[in-house]
């Protein structure tokens, strides 16, 4: 069965701190690949996504995502976090083929605390 | 403004009593979503939509019905809810893609639903 797994469930970090959240997903056609950030009380925001080209792929506040085939994993990384990054964050799959059904796989999410 | 909105945001009710979320989205989108949230599971789709009067299962449909009358609308009814249903509720929505299928979704804000 198609499953996207997140490595950490919770992380702590200080401002400045490197940031880099792990996802492995099962799936075995081409993908598209998803970040979503859920700020508190918030609904979710896309982040980042990956449907080809540059596996390095950048999104917005500063995340980038780098998609490893081989690996089938798209870790999100950000070089030096903020307080206003505390959140949940989920990685998404869903079928690249077209006429899929659009169905998102998410991950369990990750929270992170940024400590200021 | 672009967006999906859902209503009501917060919502207790008793077990049995019929309940209908509504989603709303102006984006001229053809694929609509439900998921609910709940802890330490992320996210799970309920049922999805194609197009109108297009709709199908996704992996927890229990309890569940949608329609989609409208390209614009598409309503989360619970005919007789129970409690294992208080959880987190996520409408999104979508353009179709001919090459790559369902793109990024667009999250409505949520509602928040407590059975009792």
């Amino acid at each position: 069965a198609q499953s996207v797994s997140q490595h950490n469930h919770h992380v702590i970090l200080s401002e400045a701190a490197s940031l880099e959240l792990g996802c492995n997903y099962s799936y075995g056609g081409t993908v598209n690949l998803f970040w979503y950030v859920q700020y508190p009380g918030q609904h979710l925001q896309l982040l980042l996504k990956y449907f080809s080209g540059d596996p390095l792929v950048k999104g917005i506040k500063g995340f980038e995502a780098e998609f490893i085939k081989s690996k089938f994993s798209f870790n999100l990384r950000k070089p030096s976090v903020q307080w206003s990054d505390t959140a949940e964050y989920f990685c998404a799959v869903n079928s690249g083929a077209s006429g899929n059904t659009g169905k998102l796989i998410f991950g369990q999410g990750t929270t992170l605390q940024v400590k200021p | 403004e672009a967006q999906v909105t859902q209503n009501p945001r917060y919502l207790i009710t008793v077990t049995g009593k019929k309940l209908t979320v509504t989603c709303s989205q102006n984006m001229n989108h053809e694929y609509m979503s439900w998921y609910r949230q709940d802890p330490g599971l992320g996210l799970r789709q309920i049922y999805y939509s194609m197009n109108v009067e297009v709709t199908d299962k996704g992996d927890v449909p229990e309890g569940y019905k949608v329609s989609r009358k409208e390209k614009r609308n598409f309503p989360l009814i619970l005919e007789s809810p129970s409690p294992n249903q208080t959880s987190l509720y996520f409408c999104a929505s979508s353009l179709r893609s001919g090459t790559s299928g369902i793109n990024e979704q667009f999250f409505g804000p949520g509602t928040r639903l407590t059975v009792l």
